[in-house]
């Protein structure tokens, strides 16, 4: 397998559910990033993390946690979410956390909160 | 701080046509550009970049962009489009400081057959 991955591809979660999101790169890259796609809006830069440590939090809401136990691997947890955080949660990688570097995504986790 | 502009959201273009998709950048510091194209049913990927050098880059599927700095402008084009081309594309500049990335509304380009 090549690049990066997200699993599951789709979702369907109440507003008490708990569920999490995974994301695997296989470039061998030291950065990994969480956006929010909602349609009409920009990309929205969630977290942020080099070297397996949080550099980033754009003002995430608490039920948003993520999580980073290797520079392959990140985790989206969620808990007690809103129908507005609806949306395609998409997962990047770079080679490292610096602004120059060109970010690689994966096909995206289509949320619905019900 | 940093804002971008994508001026429009919709392009519709003929095929074989040439086509410009706009963006306006401001910013504070020095920043490097990128274009990035989303396809549908998956993720974004890189069409090009501009770090520093030549201000004229050019990136796959014959794709160019030209940086402007007194304009601040980084508009993508294309000489003649294909069908294959109909996708969304994301004007994404970031400060040569910090961590933050920011990324336009996006333009979803439709080539018509």
């Amino acid at each position: 397998e090549t690049g990066v991955t997200q699993t599951p591809r789709h979702l369907v979660m109440g507003m008490t559910n708990k569920k999490s999101l995974k994301c695997e790169q296989h470039l061998g890259h030291n950065a990994m990033y969480w956006y929010k796609q909602s349609a009409k809006k920009p990309l929205e830069l969630m977290f942020v993390y080099s070297l397996e440590e949080r550099v980033e939090n754009n003002s995430v809401p608490s039920r948003f946690s993520p999580e980073c136990p290797n520079s392959s691997h990140l985790f989206l947890h969620l808990h007690t979410l809103q129908p507005e955080d609806s949306a395609l949660y998409l997962c990047a990688s770079s080679r490292s956390g610096g602004t120059q570097e060109t970010q690689y995504f994966g096909p995206g986790t289509r949320l619905l909160v019900l | 701080a940093q804002s971008v502009t994508q001026l429009d959201s919709q392009v519709p273009v003929f095929e074989e046509a040439p086509v410009e998709l706009r963006c306006n950048y401001s910013s504070s510091v020095s920043v490097y550009l990128f274009w990035y194209v989303q396809y549908p049913n998956q993720g974004l990927q890189l069409l090009l970049k501009y770090l520093s050098g030549s201000t004229l880059v050019k990136g796959i599927n014959g794709f160019e962009a030209e940086f402007n700095k007194s304009q601040t402008s980084f508009h993508l084009r294309k000489p003649s489009v294909h069908i294959s081309d109909t996708a969304e594309y994301f004007c994404a500049p970031s400060e040569n400081t910090g961590n933050q990335f920011y990324f336009g509304t996006g333009t979803s380009l439709t080539v018509i057959p």
